[in-house]
């Protein structure tokens, strides 16, 4: 069974350009996730797709950041535009039900994005 | 809101030594509790996780974790620590259908 695969691995852009960062999930996972990993912290969760509707965009910084999951399958996440601190790993994850508590959530090796 | 907090942020232990990552839990209901590992330049790996039916939850690699609820911990443990365990290792509780993770414990191994 193939993990969630991301792409691209890695991206250096300069502050207030445009990125978008892809992933696709493990077929059939009903619940995308998107983290950002800052260097040193813990993953915190940005958003929470089940199927194609949002669940959970509370920690999303709106004004600069946004997210789709057309079809309920593959996602985008794209930041416009960037800052400084949004430098850091970016990670997708999938799980295979709809809010179920307990579920195992896979990730993906992650998008490492360095904004200069 | 449930959390966990992690103590040492870096642990080093000898080749063949005990490894023990602590991990503490707040929480008003009984929790799901989980331990990722994050190796270098990858993305979280699944060890092991608790969803209350033993309290003592075998993992990967070696690796196991035993629920206290009344010390609140979930500490991960590994009776001999290989070159291989070195790597990041995440602890993280269920919360309202979405996972919070500590800030994490280095783990390096000495030869």
């Amino acid at each position: 069974e193939a993990g969630v695969a991301q792409s691209p691995r890695y991206k250096i852009i300069e502050k207030r350009q445009s990125v978008a960062f892809w992933c696709n999930p493990i077929s059939g996972h009903a619940t995308l996730y998107w983290y950002q990993q800052i260097l040193g912290q813990g993953p915190k969760l940005l958003i929470q797709f089940q199927n194609n509707g949002v669940v959970d965009d509370s920690q999303l910084p709106k004004d600069r950041f946004s997210a789709e999951r057309l079809k309920g399958v593959d996602s985008t996440l794209k930041i416009q535009p960037a800052k400084l601190e949004d430098s850091a790993v970016y990670l997708c994850a999938s799980s295979p039900r709809l809010a179920a508590a307990g579920d195992t959530q896979y990730f993906g090796p992650g998008t490492r994005l360095t904004v200069l | 809101a449930q959390s966990v907090t992690q103590l040492g942020s870096h642990v080093s232990v000898s080749e063949g030594a005990l490894v023990l990552l602590r991990c503490n839990y707040s929480s008003s209901v009984p929790p799901y509790l989980f331990w990722y590992v994050q190796y270098p330049n990858q993305g979280l790996q699944l060890l092991l996780k608790y969803t209350s039916a033993a309290t003592l939850v075998k993992g990967i690699n070696g690796f196991e974790a035993e629920f206290k609820k009344s010390e609140t911990s979930f500490h991960l443990t590994k009776p001999s620590a290989h070159m291989s365990d070195a790597a990041e290792y995440f602890c993280a509780v269920h919360n309202d259908y979405k996972l919070s993770f500590g800030a994490g414990t280095t783990v390096t191994v000495r030869a």
